[in-house]
């Protein structure tokens, strides 16, 4: 299948600073790109969708100024938790799709832990 | 509203087979998606089926009934490495996945 690269894929930081996640298709155009949090033990929860070249479309109670979603081309977007709290530690994965009705392909994940 | 039910946990033995069963409510229907998803790692894809019937991938099987709104994942020969979440998301009517929360699955010798 195809690839989807996310880096890095363990960050620790601290309270009040921002990181910054990238997911990358390697091999293929993706049209939109998905950003999911998963709490442990539970399913994966979409946080927002964006289409290349356009603003992310942010799911009810994901704070937009909170997680910043960039997709400026077709193989990249990125994800920046600002202003990080212990509570937004959390698995980040992200997922790209080249069509509509096609499979989305997921990146390794990220584990976010905020000390 | 948009629903997904499946098992939260099932055991099986090694070598046996075991189904993993999900419905689905979504608004419109654009295809049923199982996903693999080992302990800590981001979720790998399985299959897909958009038509009704069975679709056979090796060692695993997908089928879907739309007319029930019914999918199961068919796992034959299980092996040791087959424990883990088998995730269930339907695609609705804007190509939007509506997830399950996932079947575990343990295997025993």
């Amino acid at each position: 299948g195809a690839v989807v690269s996310q880096h890095p894929s363990r960050v620790i930081c601290k309270s009040g600073t921002s990181v910054k996640i990238e997911c990358r298709s390697l091999d293929f155009q993706a049209t939109t790109m998905f950003w999911y949090r998963q709490f442990p033990k539970q399913s994966l929860m979409l946080m927002a969708t964006s289409n290349e070249g356009s603003k992310a479309t942010y799911e009810q109670g994901v704070e937009k100024d909170k997680f910043l979603i960039n997709h400026a081309s077709l193989t990249l977007s990125t994800l920046t938790v600002t202003s990080a709290h212990p509570e937004d530690s959390s698995f980040y994965i992200c997922s790209a799709r080249g069509g509509a009705d096609t499979e989305a392909f997921f990146g390794q994940g990220t584990r976010l832990t905020v000390v | 509203g948009q629903n997904i039910d499946q098992p939260t946990e099932m055991t099986a033995t090694e070598g046996a087979i075991v189904q993993i069963n999900c419905t689905y409510q979504t608004s419109g229907f654009n295809g049923l998606f199982w996903y693999q998803q080992h302990a800590g790692e981001a979720p790998t894809f399985l299959s897909y089926n958009v038509l009704d019937g069975l679709e056979e991938k090796g060692r695993f099987s997908s089928f879907l009934s739309r007319s029930k709104g019914y999918s199961y994942l068919l796992l034959k020969e299980l092996q040791m490495k087959d424990s883990a979440s088998y995730l269930c998301a339907a695609m609705d009517s804007n190509y939007q996945l509506i997830w399950g929360a996932g079947t575990k699955l343990i295997i025993k010798p």
